[in-house]
């Protein structure tokens, strides 16, 4: 069965860095794009980047663009986020999702639980 | 202010039918299709739509899609307490190139 646990979330500074990681597993990783999406507490859910199977190309929303970057190691099917310069409306559960196609942005098929992470100082 | 318009809260009781609209434009609905996701408090998302009208397998006859110009519905019937959630819609968006969510719909089945 498909499974995506993230894993990397914590508590950091305003201006700091983090990177989150979602291992996959039960589907053909390179075979689908993904997602990270968010949601700050108590509220909605907010789309943040998607990488294409390959790697070749990726997009983000413009709240983090510049200051996120998504990648993939598909040799171990780990989907990553690398965030820099965060800011207090960083904080959110960020879950990774598997995209139900490879190249072109559609809909996200399976979801992992999420990780947590606070921006605090 | 999402993009994409939802009511931010329904209810009904047991047994009844529900339908929440999804508003868009013509960069997005208009455009792409719909999908749309059941959030349980607590839990992850979970795909209910996709491409405006399927159902992944596993979920129940009782949710369908449909989508009209900028406009798209979830249409739940024969309510449960177990379908006391947030329900959220989402497309891509030409403009923005991004994907985007509606806000969320609240259901409470009392």
């Amino acid at each position: 069965q498909v499974q995506l646990v993230e894993s990397g979330g914590g508590v950091v500074q305003p201006g700091g860095s983090l990177r989150l990681s979602c291992a996959a597993s039960g589907f053909t990783f390179n075979n689908h794009g993904m997602h990270w999406v968010r949601q700050p507490p108590g509220k909605g859910l907010e789309w943040v980047a998607f990488i294409r199977n390959d790697g070749s190309n990726t997009y983000y929303a413009d709240s983090v663009k510049g200051r996120f970057t998504v990648s993939r190691d598909n040799s171990k099917n780990t989907l990553f986020l690398q965030m820099s310069n965060l800011g207090v409306e960083d904080t959110a559960v960020y879950y990774c999702a598997k995209n139900v196609g490879g190249k072109y942005i559609s809909s996200f098929d399976y979801w992992g639980q999420g990780t947590l992470v606070t921006v605090s100082s | 202010q999402s993009v994409l318009t939802q009511p931010p809260s329904l209810s009904a009781a047991p047994g009844q039918k529900v339908t929440i609209s999804c508003s868009g434009s013509s960069s997005n609905i208009g455009k792409y299709d719909v999908s749309w996701y059941q959030q349980v408090p607590g839990t992850a998302p979970k795909l209910l739509i996709y491409e405006n009208t399927k159902r992944p397998s596993g979920i129940p006859d009782r949710f369908s899609g449909s989508k009209s110009g900028t406009s798209a519905t979830l249409g739940i019937t024969g309510l449960q307490t177990g379908d006391e959630a947030d329900y959220y819609c989402g497309t891509w968006d030409s403009g923005l190139s991004a994907w985007v969510f509606g806000g969320g719909t609240k259901l409470t089945v009392l």
